[in-house]
C-alpha cells in the first residue's frame, strides 16, 4: 500500500532529552511537510523540503531540525531547545510542491 | 496575503439532518482550495478541492463544497449527516505554500 508512515503513534520524552520522529513515504512524492498541531490552533509549520538534500525552515523551526538525505524519508528532531514539545505532529508530502498534500497519521510526543 | 477563516469553531447537528460548515479565505490571486477531515488522534484526510475547474465540488462520503469568487468562500455541505461524520475539519488554501484554517468540531447527535 502506498503511504506516509509516522512511528511511533506515541512518544514520551524527559526534559533536555533530544527524539527524532521518523516519517517516510513511499509515494515517490517530491516535497515533503512537518507540523506541529496544538488544540485550538490548526496546523503550524515547522519545515519542509521540496527536493532531496534541501529543506526551508517554516513558520515555528526553532528548536527542531531535520534532514531529506533520501527523497523518501524526513526525519524531525525535536532539540532541547524547543521550550514546549508537547503535541501532536503531522508528516505530509505532495507530489510536487504546489498540489494537494498527503498526511500520515501523526506521532504525539508527550514530555515527561 | 493570504488567509483562512473558518467561522464556527464547533458545529452541532442531529443525525440525518444537513451539514453546513462555513470557510471565507483571502488571497490575492486565484489559489488551489481542499478540505480535510481529521478524526480524533489521526491524520487529515482529504475531503475534496478545488483546483479552477468545476465551482462545484464532490469529495467522498457525499460532501460537497461550492467555491465562490465573488463571496470568496468555499463552504463544505453535506445533504444527511451521519455519526461517523463526526471529525473535526479543515479548511486549506494552497498558494505556494498550504494556508489551513483553525478548524471546526463537527458534532452529530443522535
Amino acid at each position: 500500500d502506498g503511504g506516509i508512515t509516522q512511528s511511533p503513534k506515541y512518544l514520551f520524552r524527559k526534559e533536555g532529552q533530544n527524539v527524532t520522529l521518523s516519517c517516510e513515504q513511499n509515494l515517490n512524492h517530491d516535497a515533503m511537510y512537518w507540523y506541529r498541531q496544538d488544540p485550538g490552533q490548526g496546523l503550524r509549520l515547522i519545515y519542509y523540503s521540496q527536493i532531496v538534500n534541501d529543506f526551508q525552515k517554516g513558520d515555528i523551526a526553532e528548536g527542531y531540525s531535520v534532514s531529506r538525505e533520501k527523497k523518501e524519508s524526513f526525519p524531525l528532531t525535536v532539540t532541547s531547545a524547543q521550550k514546549n514539545p508537547t503535541a501532536f505532529y503531522l508528516c505530509a508530502s505532495s507530489l510536487k510542491p504546489n498540489t494537494e498534500a498527503f498526511f500520515g497519521q501523526g506521532t504525539r510526543l508527550t514530555v515527561v | 496575503a493570504q488567509s483562512v477563516t473558518q467561522l464556527d469553531s464547533h458545529v452541532s447537528v442531529s443525525e440525518g439532518t444537513p451539514v453546513l460548515l462555513r470557510c471565507n479565505y483571502s488571497s490575492s490571486y486565484s489559489p488551489s482550495l481542499f478540505w480535510y477531515v481529521q478524526h480524533p488522534n489521526k491524520g487529515l484526510q482529504l475531503l475534496l478541492k478545488y483546483t479552477s475547474a468545476a465551482t462545484l465540488v464532490k469529495g467522498i462520503n457525499g460532501f460537497e463544497a461550492e467555491f465562490k469568487k465573488s463571496e470568496t468562500s468555499f463552504h463544505l455541505t453535506k445533504p444527511s449527516a451521519h455519526m461517523s461524520d463526526a471529525a473535526e475539519y479543515f479548511c486549506v488554501i494552497l498558494f505556494n505554500k498550504f494556508y489551513f484554517g483553525s478548524g471546526t468540531k463537527l458534532n452529530v447527535k443522535p
